[in-house]
């Protein structure tokens, strides 16, 4: 059975770095990729990057190159992303999905996590 | 990126038939059929509830359907249910190649 767990809910103050995890389970890692989207409150999704658990690539939004960074840990089989220079903007929920790569839809998504900026 | 753009609110009867609009650019929907849709109830994750277009996944109801013309994708959820009620984002593929979601729908049931 697939399942993505995410790390608890963080507060950090602004212009300060926050690192969110995912481990995934149940599946074969290295034929997916693995997409961040946020959602701040009350609002809609907004998809942040991408990373193939297989060959490591990733693709970021030009909203979010330089400020964001996601990697994969193979053998602990967990996702991470990085987002650096945080603002109280940036205060939202933290998804990580899953998808086949090759296909453009995320099938399975993690329970969220819970960022809040604020001084 | 700009977000695909959908209606606010959408509103239906049980057992009545409604229809999401999902609006897009030649960058985005109408490039590919990769546009899929997601279910979000208040305080949970989204889920996958159509895909490139107009398949849907295992365990998926079957009143649940899509469509694409052009720049638009659509949702049409039939015999609308009390637990249909929640909001509705639909995404899509770009030519960037990234991804950008909608603005997402609240579905009414009344």
């Amino acid at each position: 059975q697939v399942h993505l767990v995410q790390s608890g809910a963080e507060v950090k103050k602004p212009g300060a770095s926050v690192k969110v995890s995912c481990k995934a389970s149940g599946y074969t890692f290295s034929r997916y990729a693995m997409q961040w989207v946020r959602q701040a409150p009350g609002q809609g999704l907004e998809w942040m990057a991408w990373i193939d658990a297989g060959n490591g690539n990733t693709r970021y939004p030009q909203k979010f190159q330089g400020r964001v960074t996601i990697t994969w840990d193979t053998p602990a089989n967990t996702a991470y992303m990085e987002l650096n220079s945080l603002e109280s903007e940036d205060t939202a929920v933290y998804y990580c999905a899953r998808n086949l790569v090759g296909t453009t839809f995320f099938d399975y998504w993690g329970q969220g996590t819970l960022v809040t900026v604020s001084s | 990126q700009s977000a695909l753009t959908q209606p606010a609110s959408v509103s239906g009867s049980p057992g009545q038939s409604i229809t999401i609009s999902c609006t897009g650019s030649s960058s985005d929907v109408g490039a590919y059929n990769y546009v899929s849709w997601y279910q979000q109830h208040p305080g949970k994750a989204p889920k996958l509830m159509i895909y490139d277009v107009s398949n849907r996944p295992s365990g998926v109801s079957n009143r649940f359907s899509g469509s694409k013309s052009g720049n638009t994708a659509s949702l049409t959820i039939s015999g609308l249910q009390a637990e249909d009620e929640a909001d509705y984002y639909c995404s899509s593929y770009t030519r960037s190649p990234t991804y950008v979601f909608g603005t997402g729908t609240k579905v009414t049931v009344l």
